[in-house]
């Protein structure tokens, strides 16, 4: 079936570092894939997409490339601020005309100052 | 603004009780879903809705129903609501794309119950 895995968490950076959370998934024909951001206290809110292979989705300083080959969809972002301390939770929907979306369990990442 | 306004961030209800969570969107989407959040489990879906009065079981519809009366409006309810359904409630909903397309959900702020 079809499923998302993402790197376990907490992920501890100080402020300016570069962030990369893994995100690696499974699934039958070209799914679409999404990155997805909750701050404390909040819903999720749709961070970036992609929805073909190749594709780099990107949003307020992350991006992510949809690498077919290695099945995976890192999310990175070069210079991290305090205001990024979130829970990032990739996810797929898995071709067209489906709605439905796996989550992956979510990646806690804090910024120090 | 475009929204998803579920009615209540907190609630406390006791086992046994009918519990009815509301989610009301305001983007005319055709579809609407609803998920639970738990620590470690991520999002996992109990049912959705492509359209009015139709309905879907998730992966996890055990001890839940839905109704969807009107297009703006998706109602989760537990039945008799037990301890193992303290968790944090999502609501979603999105349109459908053209040609299939995915757009992306638009999340409501959670609902936290606490059945005791």
């Amino acid at each position: 079936g079809n499923s998302v895995t993402q790197m376990e968490g907490p992920v501890t950076l100080s402020e300016e570092a570069f962030l990369t959370i893994n995100c690696t998934y499974t699934a039958t024909g070209y799914p679409s894939l999404f990155w997805y951001v909750q701050y404390p206290g909040e819903g999720l809110q749709l961070l970036l997409k992609a929805t073909k292979a190749d594709d780099k989705g990107s949003n307020k300083g992350f991006e992510a490339t949809y690498r077919k080959e290695t099945t995976s969809f890192h999310l990175e972002k070069g210079s991290v601020q305090v205001s990024d301390s979130a829970v990032y939770f990739c996810a797929l929907s898995a071709g067209s005309g489906t709605y439905k979306y796996i989550f992956g369990t979510g990646t806690r990442l804090k910024v120090l100052a | 603004d475009v929204k998803v306004t579920q009615s209540s961030r907190y609630l406390v209800k006791r086992t046994g009780e009918k519990v009815f969570l509301e989610c009301v969107q305001d983007m005319d989407h055709e579809n609407m879903f609803w998920y639970r959040q738990d620590p470690g489990l991520g999002l996992r879906l109990i049912y959705f809705s492509y359209d009015v009065k139709m309905k879907e079981k998730g992966d996890i519809p055990e001890g839940y129903s839905v109704s969807r009366e009107k297009k703006e409006r998706f109602s989760l309810i537990l039945e008799s609501a037990s301890t193992n359904q303290t968790s944090m409630y999502l609501c979603a909903s999105s349109p459908t794309g053209t040609g299939g397309q995915n757009y992306g959900y638009t999340f409501g702020s959670g609902t936290r119950l606490t059945v005791v």
